[in-house]
């Protein structure tokens, strides 16, 4: 059974840095491409980022591009998301998600975690 | 301002078919990329729901199907039930994932 646990999330101040994990298990982690989707509190789904099999590519939304990080440790099984910078609008609940192998969208998703910006 | 539009609340009695629309451009679904659909129960993760514009996964009911044409796709739901009162997001791709802003699905 495919699974995907986030972590690390919290409330941080304006400015702040926080680092999110998703661990991923029940499938062959280092085969699949990776992404991070937000939702703002009672908002919509906001693609984030997104990263290749053994991390060589990634892509960010303009809205992080220079603020955030995606990365992957292919051996733990996990995936990372380091916010530096953070604002108020980052608030919302990070999503750790698996991209189909058929391409162009996400079949399995994680449980989610809530981050706050907010002093 | 979502890239693909959709409409903000949908609602039917139990038993009828409702449908939600969701509108691209010539950059997204109108240049060939696919569509699929996710739906959001209250408090919990989007779970996919339609891919490729018209497939379903193993385990979604086949009350559930979509469809797509041009630049525009829909999910349609025929028998509503009380359990499908849920967010519904549709999604395709234009340089990177990009979604519809969800529609608010309510059973009568």
């Amino acid at each position: 059974e495919v699974q995907l646990v986030e972590s690390g999330g919290g409330l941080v101040q304006p400015g702040g840095s926080l680092r999110l994990s998703c661990a991923a298990s029940g499938f062959t982690f280092s085969s699949y491409w990776m992404h991070w989707v937000r939702q703002a509190p009672g908002k919509g789904l906001v693609w984030v980022s997104r990263i290749n099999s053994d991390g060589s590519s990634t892509s960010y939304a303009d809205s992080v591009k220079g603020r955030f990080t995606i990365s992957r440790d292919n051996a733990k099984n996990t995936l990372y998301l380091q916010m530096n910078s953070l604002r108020a609008e980052d608030t919302a609940v990070y999503y750790c998600a698996r991209d189909s192998p058929t391409g162009y969208h996400i079949d399995y998703w994680g449980q989610g975690t809530l981050v706050t910006v907010s002093s | 301002q979502s890239v693909l539009t959709q409409p903000p609340s949908v609602s039917g009695a139990p038993g009828q078919r409702v449908t939600i629309s969701c509108t691209g451009s010539s950059s997204n679904i109108g240049a060939g990329y696919d569509v699929h659909w996710y739906q959001q129960l209250p408090g919990t993760a989007p779970k996919l729901l339609i891919y490729g514009n018209s497939n379903r996964p193993s385990g979604v009911p086949d009350r559930f199907s979509g469809s797509k044409s041009g630049t525009s796709a829909s999910l349609a739901i025929t028998g509503l039930q009380a359990e499908d009162e849920a967010d519904y997001y549709c999604q395709s791709y234009d340089s990177s994932l990009v979604f519809g802003g969800g529609t608010k699905l309510t059973v009568l």
